[in-house]
């Protein structure tokens, strides 16, 4: 079955950059899209087709995808951004949605 | 604006079924393909299946194939899970989401989920 694996944690202070990576095999090859998900709230879209925004998510939020790796990077991260993020693929050859592993971003 | 409003919580007996529904509001069931995903306690998030509006048809994921059933009443735009024979490893908060205008890699909006536990 195909994989998207992601980092358990990443740290951010205020106003810096994060970034999440998201590796699957020739993940470059499909379409990834990114969810943050809250405590106690349901999921998000954040970014879908490998970078667009859906309407009312900041532009502090971008993606890329490339090779085996799909990548968020939240810039000028904000308290409020301090969330589980998930990356997801649709994968063909098994006729599957695939999400990955989930990464818990804290804002210190 | 499209709107999932799902069921209320439930509790059940291991071995038993239940049957989760979601209301669509602001567009109608057959202009949304809806899909269903499973989250345990503080774990990640696990899709079980969905319509495939280019096949037509729903398709599931191969571990709840068998196990799980999804189905449409577009008289009245709600979506039903009904997931059966259930074990404690299936206590879990489900979502029920869809595509939206045609974009089919990624789901656009989200219900409020519906917590189901399993215990005897």
């Amino acid at each position: 079955s195909y994989e998207l694996t992601q980092p358990p944690s990443v740290s951010v202070s205020p106003g810096q950059t994060a970034s999440i990576t998201c590796s699957g095999d020739k993940l470059g090859d499909k379409y990834a899209c990114w969810y943050q998900q809250k405590p106690g709230q349901s999921p998000v879209l954040v970014i879908f087709q490998d970078s667009k925004r859906p309407s009312g998510i900041p532009e502090r939020f971008s993606g890329s995808n490339s090779g085996n790796t799909a990548t968020l990077t939240i810039s000028g991260t904000q308290a409020m951004d301090e969330a589980d993020y998930y990356c997801q693929a649709w994968d063909s050859s098994t006729d599957s949605y695939v999400f990955g592993t989930g990464t818990k971003v804290t804002v210190l | 604006q499209v709107q999932l409003v799902q069921s209320g919580a439930e509790v059940k007996k291991p071995g038993a079924s239940v049957k989760v529904s979601c209301k669509v509001s602001g567009y109608t069931l057959t202009e949304l393909s809806i899909h269903w995903v499973r989250q345990a306690p503080g774990k990640g998030l696990e899709w079980m299946g969905g319509f495939d509006p280019e096949g037509g048809e729903t398709i599931y994921a191969q571990k709840f194939q068998g196990r799980v059933t999804m189905t449409e009443d577009t008289s009245t735009d709600t979506a039903y899970m009904e997931l059966r024979i259930l074990r404690s490893e299936d206590t879990a908060m489900f979502y029920c989401t869809t595509h939206f205008q045609g974009e089919t890699d990624a789901f656009h909006i989200w219900g409020q989920g519906t917590m189901v536990t399993v215990s005897s």
